[in-house]
């Protein structure tokens, strides 16, 4: 399997733009994690979905933030807007219950 | 919620030396504790992992203890190397879904 999948690897953008970011866990997982990793908050969970289902969003930080899994081998988190401060590297990780995560590379975002 | 407390955030030693991570949890509930290694300009992965029923788990240079009356596990690594240095992560969970992570540690292996 070529493990977690995650796209763009890097991603610049003006304030108040739409970015959306795109992961692809591995087959068969059934939970799916989203989260942003920064200097100063560290390793934060976004959301987490079970079965294509949004279990705990309980930490998407704001209304601009939102996130979809239409099928289990794809989701998206996109922000609109844009702002500076949502600039951070965002990770997908995937797992089975009771097993690991298995993080993807990352998605690197500059907001400018 | 989970709350995990890891402690130091940065450690340096010498190569050849021995490393501890230690890392506390507040959920009586938790029963599964990972650890992710996380290099520059990668993802975490896991290096080791142990469940609320065993107490001690050891993979070649690298061993983890837990201590569920003290709700404490640590990870320690024998014999350092330089590739060894990286950002620790502990974890804990309930073992299905969601897990806590701790805040991590910069590991510094000097040769």
């Amino acid at each position: 399997d070529a493990g977690v999948i995650q796209s763009p690897r890097h991603e610049v953008t003006e304030m108040g733009q739409e970015v959306t970011l795109r992961c692809k866990p591995i087959s068969g997982h059934d939970y799916l994690f989203w989260y942003r990793q920064t200097m100063m908050r560290g390793l934060e969970l976004l959301i987490y979905f079970n079965n294509n289902v949004p279990i705990d969003d309980s930490g998407m930080p704001e209304d601009r933030f939102s996130a979809k899994m239409p099928n289990a081998s794809f989701s998206t988190l996109k922000i609109q807007p844009s702002e500076p401060r949502d600039s951070a590297v965002y990770f997908c990780a995937s797992s089975l219950v009771r097993t690991e995560q298995y993080f993807g590379p990352g998605t690197r975002l500059t907001v400018t | 919620g989970e709350n995990v407390e890891q402690h130091p955030s940065t450690l340096s030693v010498q190569e050849g030396d021995s490393a501890v991570i230690k890392c506390t949890y507040s959920d009586s509930a938790s029963n599964y504790f990972p650890w992710y290694k996380q290099e520059l300009g990668k993802g975490p992965q896991l290096i080791i992992d142990i469940r609320s029923n065993v107490g001690e788990k050891k993979d070649q240079r690298i061993a983890v203890t837990l201590n569920k009356t003290a709700k404490h596990f640590s990870l320690h690594i024998t014999e350092t190397q330089p590739e060894d240095s990286a950002v620790y992560f502990c974890a804990a969970s309930r073992g299905a879904g969601k897990s806590t992570f701790g805040d991590g540690t910069t590991l510094t292996v000097k040769p």
